[in-house]
């Protein structure tokens, strides 16, 4: 089965700084992958997404992240974080739909609490 | 409508008691998930819908758990004898049919906290 793996509980960034949060798969193929925002209280909004292409894809809010099939990861970065960045960062992956897998549902990491300092 | 819409947003249950959760997707996505999410925790898959189809509940963590989607439209999470365990935020999430592509859209949820 695939696996997320988010290796910051938490992150706490300075306002301006840049920014980079970790995620690595575990997944014989290369899946759809993902980052969702999850502010307090609200649902999950979708950042970006990889399902081929250019590995460096380009997200709302100014994110960006860069799929590296070597190391099975999908790093998410912001070069200049801003104090309505915090929230809860997650990471998904999902299997296309050619694998035979199961479900068309995602598998989430277990999430990444930015902080920022003024 | 415009959004993935979820009701209630709040929910306190007395152990034991029966529960049922709402969920009214984007108009016209065939896709529709539910997710359980527990404190700390990210999202993890409960059930899957395509239209009124139920093609995985493999996620659902008991027999207690139970989903429909009569219609194809609006879909129903209901527990039965609730448990301290059930606690958590459960999620509604939505898509065409290439969701797999276009990802995801997810309600704000429903917070079911079981005293």
């Amino acid at each position: 089965a695939q696996s997320v793996t988010q290796p910051d509980i938490h992150i706490t960034v300075s306002e301006g700084a840049s920014l980079e949060l970790r995620c690595n798969y575990s997944y014989g193929a290369t899946p759809y992958l993902f980052w969702y925002v999850q502010s307090p209280g609200q649902g999950l909004q979708l950042l970006l997404k990889y399902f081929s292409g250019d590995t460096l894809v380009q997200g709302i809010k100014g994110f960006e992240a860069e799929f590296k099939r070597s190391q099975s990861s999908f790093n998410l970065r912001k070069p200049s974080v801003h104090w309505s960045d915090a929230a809860e960062y997650f990471c998904a992956v999902g299997l296309p739909r050619d694998s035979g897998g199961g479900a068309d549902g995602l598998t989430f990491g277990k999430g990444t609490h930015l902080i920022i300092q003024p | 409508g415009a959004g993935v819409s979820q009701s209630p947003r709040y929910k306190v249950a007395k152990r034991g008691q029966d529960v049922a959760l709402r969920c009214d997707p984007i108009s016209g996505h065939v896709s529709l998930f539910w997710y359980q999410q527990a404190l700390g925790q990210g999202p993890e898959f409960l059930t899957y819908f395509q239209n009124e189809a139920q093609l995985d509940k493999s996620g659902l963590p008991s027999d207690r758990f139970f989903a429909e989607r009569p219609e194809g439209s609006v879909s129903t999470l209901k527990i039965q004898r609730t448990q301290q365990e059930d606690s958590a935020v459960y999620l509604c999430a939505s898509s065409s049919y290439r969701g797999q592509v276009e990802g995801y859209t997810f309600g704000s949820g429903t917070r079911l906290t079981v005293v």
